[in-house]
């Protein structure tokens, strides 16, 4: 079984665009995060969401926008698309708001590509 | 910023030699852990050392930690072709802080 799923695996779209990226995640976590890692490999946090509120935005467009309907779910919301959008976003769950509590499990990010 | 900065960037070594990466930190931490990645895949995490820790071990894993220079290490001994990946650090606060990676190539 899939612990952190995200979907689709691939997007690729138009400038101008609005798309979403869907992300489950069945181990019971209370604190969801999507991340992004650009064409050098460096991974940037977005949003984290515990128990279904936002704790952390850490300078992100409001292009973005997180919807979190439970706390086993976490959308990501992207308007507008522009190019420099192109990335690979990764969604991750964690149990607690701190990483003292336990380590970050990673869904198999979703590669998204601005033309 | 409170980030992980590997080093080296990307490392090639021989089936069966040992693998050594660094991570050096600016921030005190609470705890740092290591992750890998394999080629278009998600991170998984490896191993968690908390701050109050100097070694810990994981089957083939070696983590080490040294809070007063804010760095630590992951050696990685008799690699394997299957250990070839990337492998990023991450300091903790509120949130997850990563660098942008060791990149390791095991030939076989």
């Amino acid at each position: 079984d899939t612990a952190v799923s995200q979907t689709p695996k691939y997007l690729v779209t138009q400038m101008g665009n609005d798309k979403s990226i869907k992300c489950e995640q069945n181990l019971g976590h209370d604190t969801m995060y999507w991340y992004k890692q650009d064409s050098k490999k460096f991974l940037k946090i977005m949003f984290s969401y515990n128990n279904k509120e936002l704790i952390i935005n850490e300078t992100v467009p409001n292009r973005f926008s997180p919807k979190s309907p439970d706390k086993a779910h976490l959308n990501l919301h992207i308007n507008s698309l522009e190019l420099g959008d192109s990335a690979v976003y990764f969604c991750a769950s964690s149990l607690g708001q701190s990483s003292y509590n336990s380590p970050l499990h990673f869904g198999n990010g979703t590669r998204l590509t601005v033309t | 910023s409170q980030q992980g900065e590997e080093d080296p960037q990307a490392l090639s070594i021989q089936e069966g030699e040992n693998a050594t990466m660094n991570c050096s930190y600016k921030t005190s931490i609470n705890n740092l852990q290591w992750y890998r990645q394999n080629s278009g895949r998600g991170l998984v995490h490896l191993i968690l050392i908390r701050s109050n820790e100097r070694e810990k071990h994981s089957g083939r894993l070696r983590v080490t930690l040294d809070t007063s220079k804010k760095s630590s290490s992951l050696l990685i001994t008799a690699s394997r072709a299957a250990d070839t990946a990337s492998y990023f650090c991450a300091t903790d606060g509120n949130q997850f802080y990563f660098g942008t990676g060791t990149s390791l190539t095991v030939i076989p």
